[in-house]
């Protein structure tokens, strides 16, 4: 009975690059949610998806950042041409549906040099 | 503009005692409230919840007490465990929705 797996643990990107973070939910879980937490700080909602749907972008930057939880496949969180200030733990999180207890994965600590 | 907060920092407790963790939050159409758990290099756990029709919720050694009109919950903790150091964070949200609002939180030390 996996729980939330994101990989990679831990990524470094070079200024420019782009980073794809990946989460593959529980197991029968459609609905997934992107946090970040920056440093010193607590997570801030970016994004929640439902099977091939955005359902709330509310908190992705306007610019560089994307996601998609296609019908097949894991979720994935791109950041396109990232810069320090992108530097952070990604978590991602999947429950049944909205009211259900969400469960979290272990983060995605990504650093930009 | 931060929704959620969560004042103290870090708090640290001598084992066997009571722990007190405070969550401040300022949007009143939040109506449930989770507490999270969270050790170093890990993802957030789940560990209670309320919601806002009631003022007391009660697992084990943990119980949240929610204060709607001052707007405040507070997570206690009886009896501490060294075990239970970790960063607690409180999280708010609208109508059980699982759009979290999460404050910053409160790193706990028991000390044996």
């Amino acid at each position: 009975n996996a729980g939330v797996m994101q990989n990679p643990r831990h990524l470094v990107r070079r200024r420019g690059q782009e980073a794809r973070l990946r989460c593959s939910p529980v197991k029968g879980h459609s609905h997934v949610y992107w946090y970040r937490q920056l440093p010193e700080e607590g997570l801030k909602f970016m994004v929640y998806l439902q099977k091939e749907n955005i359902i709330d972008e509310s908190g992705m930057p306007k610019e560089r950042f994307s996601a998609e939880f296609p019908k097949e496949g894991p979720s994935i969180l791109r950041i396109q041409q990232v810069v320090r200030g992108d530097s952070a733990a990604y978590f991602c999180a999947s429950s049944t549906d909205p009211r259900a207890e969400a469960f979290f994965g272990q983060g995605t600590r990504l650093t930009v040099v | 503009d931060q929704q959620v907060k969560q004042n103290s920092p870090s708090l640290s407790v001598q084992e066997g005692r009571i722990s007190i963790l405070n969550c401040d939050y300022t949007n009143s159409m939040f109506d449930y409230f989770l507490w999270y758990k969270k050790y170093p290099a890990e993802g957030p756990t789940f560990l209670i919840s309320i919601s806002s029709i009631k003022d007391k919720n009660e697992d084990g050694r943990f119980t949240v007490f929610l204060n709607k009109s001052a707007k405040h919950l507070s997570l206690h903790i009886v009896p501490s465990q060294p075990g239970d150091s970790a960063v607690y964070f409180c999280a708010a949200s609208e109508s059980n929705f699982n759009k979290f609002y999460f404050g910053s939180g409160t790193k706990l030390n028991v000390k044996p």
